[in-house]
């Protein structure tokens, strides 16, 4: 079975400091993208940042990193300079392709950004 | 802008209804999905559709079914709900088929209570 786990289920930070949750996946496909996705409080789920597997740079996006380890199977992420806003629930996600975008979820990781 | 639709934020029902959670995309998107969300299971896929009239069940679809009549819209249906069918409904639409690389937009979601 294709699975995402998030080893961290609450993660606290100082504003303006940097903070890493964690992913791990666990398939035999080849070609896949791997996603993190936010939460905020009583708000939709929106996209953070994604990776395709065969890329071997790691995606970026403002102050969203990911450190991919193919061979590792993980996929973390990294929020730099953390904000009062990033306080949401973090859900990292995996499509393994096939003739549908299905998406595996995490359980998710809560952060709190402290002021 | 793109936008899903839950048709209601807010939903009480008593055991034994049948419930319809009803969901609507404007971006024209082949593939459409129905996740619960619980604390520390993450979000679970009951249903997806990849086409009109065409639906896949996920990994959890006992006691839901689904319709999708028309490509804009996907109606998840309690057949006669429990209690532990309590619970976040999230609606998510993607567009393509094939190709892991296409991003999932979702609805604000629907807090089901069933008593």
């Amino acid at each position: 079975a294709q699975t995402v786990t998030q080893s961290q289920p609450e993660m606290s930070v100082q504003e303006a400091e940097t903070v890493t949750l964690s992913c791990t996946y666990d398939t035999s496909e080849n070609n896949y993208y791997l996603f993190w996705y936010k939460q905020p409080p009583s708000r939709q789920m929106i996209l953070v940042i994604r990776q395709e597997a065969y890329k071997q740079q790691n995606a970026t996006e403002n102050r969203f990193s990911v450190n991919f380890q193919k061979a590792a199977k993980s996929f973390s992420l990294k929020i730099s300079d953390s904000q009062l806003g990033d306080t949401a629930m973090y859900f990292c996600a995996s499509n393994y392709g096939g003739a549908t975008n299905k998406l595996i979820f995490g359980t998710g990781t809560l952060l709190a950004v402290q002021p | 802008d793109v936008k899903v639709t839950q048709s209601s934020r807010y939903l009480v029902k008593r055991t034994g209804e049948k419930v319809f959670l009803e969901c609507v995309q404007d971006m024209d998107h082949e593939n459409m999905f129905w996740y619960r969300q619980d604390p520390g299971l993450g979000l679970r896929l009951i249903y997806f559709s990849y086409d009109v009239k065409m639906k896949e069940k996920g990994d959890i679809p006992e006691g839901y079914s689904v319709s999708r009549e028309k490509k804009e819209r996907f109606s998840l249906i309690l057949e006669s709900a429990s209690t532990n069918q309590t619970s976040m409904y999230l609606c998510a639409s993607s567009p393509g088929q094939g190709g892991p690389n296409t991003e999932a937009f979702f609805g604000q979601g629907t807090r089901l209570t069933v008593v």
